[in-house]
């Protein structure tokens, strides 16, 4: 059965260093999403992308999130100066349609030190 | 705004039995789904089940149903024969009102199986 993938499971970084989650959402997927869950609370949305440009992004996602399709399989979160503040899993999503089921990959643990 | 609301934030249920798990939301929309997603201490999200609001039969997926009632933005999820793997947070989750938006996830239940 087709799944999101995403690398790495587990990222150790200093604050104001860079990152890159990377997701590969399941291939007949036209949409992709990126979530946040801050430990102990709930999931928080932070940016939707279809057609090769954001479609919808919260408050979350500011100047030093962006997000990227570099090919035909990858979706990207970078995170240009990461605060202590941005430890939390983030959780790649993609859905066939809008409004219709979301599948989950694993995660990615990000801690900031 | 949508919001979703889950005012259990812990629930336990003896092994065999049923629980069930209330969600409450709020939407302007007329046609939309809802759904269930469990999260388990690997802290992955795995769809449980999905109910679309045009159909008025109730969803079910093996020993999952929900209670879906319209009218009360009311979204329930049953367990029955409750397992020790069923023991995760549980969260309702409501789409949101435009071409690919965003997740909108209630505050969880964390439900515990006991032997």
């Amino acid at each position: 059965e087709p799944e999101v993938t995403q690398t790495p499971s587990h990222q150790v970084t200093q604050m104001g260093q860079e990152v890159i989650l990377r997701c590969v959402p399941i291939s007949n997927h036209l949409y992709f999403y990126w979530y946040r869950q801050i430990l102990g609370q709930k999931v928080e949305f932070l940016v939707s992308f279809y057609n090769n440009e954001i479609s919808e992004k919260s408050e979350i996602f500011d100047d030093q999130f962006s997000v990227e399709r570099p090919d035909g399989s990858n979706f990207t979160l970078k995170i240009r100066s990461t605060k202590l503040e941005d430890s939390a899993m983030y959780f790649c999503a993609s859905s066939e349609d809008s409004q219709e089921t979301q599948y989950f990959g694993p995660g990615t643990r990000l801690l900031v030190l | 705004a949508q919001t979703v609301t889950q005012s259990q934030p812990e629930m336990s249920v003896q092994e065999a039995e049923t629980v069930t798990l209330s969600c409450t939301y709020d939407t302007s929309e007329n046609n939309y789904y809802l759904f269930w997603y469990k999260q388990p201490p690997s802290r992955q999200m795995i769809l449980v089940i999905r109910q679309e609001a045009y159909k008025q039969q109730n969803a079910t997926e093996n020993r999952f149903s929900v209670n879906f009632q319209k009218a009360a933005k009311s979204f329930s999820l049953k367990i029955s024969d409750s397992q020790l793997g069923d023991t995760a947070m549980y969260f309702c989750a409501l789409p949101g009102e435009t071409s690919g938006s965003r997740l909108t996830f209630g505050e969880g239940t964390q439900l515990t199986v006991n032997p």
